[in-house]
């Protein structure tokens, strides 16, 4: 099994809602990724989880809250969130401590309304 | 200045055409990762390189430590390679971020 997978693959949401995206891969991989990426823009980091422990917050709004119950699942809360913060939002996941290749979902599309 | 760039932006080829993608970056690595996007999101990791020449199927790496650069190839390209290329690379710190360069969206013509 070399899948990441995310659900829901879209979702409209409004700016009072309490929502979550959920990233799940069973390849043993110790590390992973929440990306957020506008259209033709590439993907930016929001947050690196290692083994199960967030070791990168990249300045991300504390509207988006992630969590990582166990080593196989990553989930991305949504609270109160913005129009701007429509978006796709990228799982990934790879292998450490030598890092090897990563290994995206297909993303889930939000639309804020 | 971006720390990871990419040329071109835009590319247009007829099936069969020998196509290079460059990335130039400005930072130390300790490795680069070449990565396919479709349309529709999902990305695909087609190399992961810290020296030398990759090679699966039609496609190429290389990677020029030295000159910070690196390119793609792809041979006998087809439609189906219509995508958005994008490089990124890993600092040398052994962090786990990627920086990422702005990707170079190719279209293949039959």
């Amino acid at each position: 099994d070399t899948e990441v997978t995310q659900t829901p693959k879209h979702l409209v949401m409004g700016m009072t809602n309490k929502k979550s995206l959920k990233c799940e891969q069973h390849m043993g991989h110790r590390a992973m990724y929440w990306y957020k990426q506008k259209a033709k823009k590439p993907p930016e980091l929001m947050f690196v989880y290692s083994y199960e422990k967030l070791s990168i917050n990249e300045s991300v709004p504390s509207r988006f809250s992630p969590e990582c119950p166990n080593s196989s699942l990553l989930n991305l809360h949504l609270h109160a969130l913005q129009p701007e913060d429509s978006a796709l939002y990228l799982c990934a996941s790879s292998q450490i401590p030598m890092i090897r290749e990563l290994f995206f979902g297909e993303g889930s599309r939000l639309t804020v309304l | 200045k971006n720390e990871v760039e990419q040329s071109p932006q835009n590319l247009t080829a007829q099936e069969e055409e020998f196509i290079t993608i460059n990335c130039s970056y400005s930072v130390g690595i300790s490795a680069l990762h070449w990565l396919q996007q479709h349309p529709g999101g999902g990305i695909v990791s087609l190399f992961m390189l810290s020296s030398g020449k990759k090679k699966h199927g039609r496609l190429i790496a290389t990677i020029n430590i030295q000159e910070k650069h690196s390119s793609l190839h792809i041979t006998a390209s087809h439609p189906r390679d219509s995508a958005v290329y994008i490089c990124a690379v890993r600092w040398g710190g052994g962090t786990d971020k990627l920086i990422f360069g702005t990707g170079t969206r190719l279209q293949v013509f039959p």
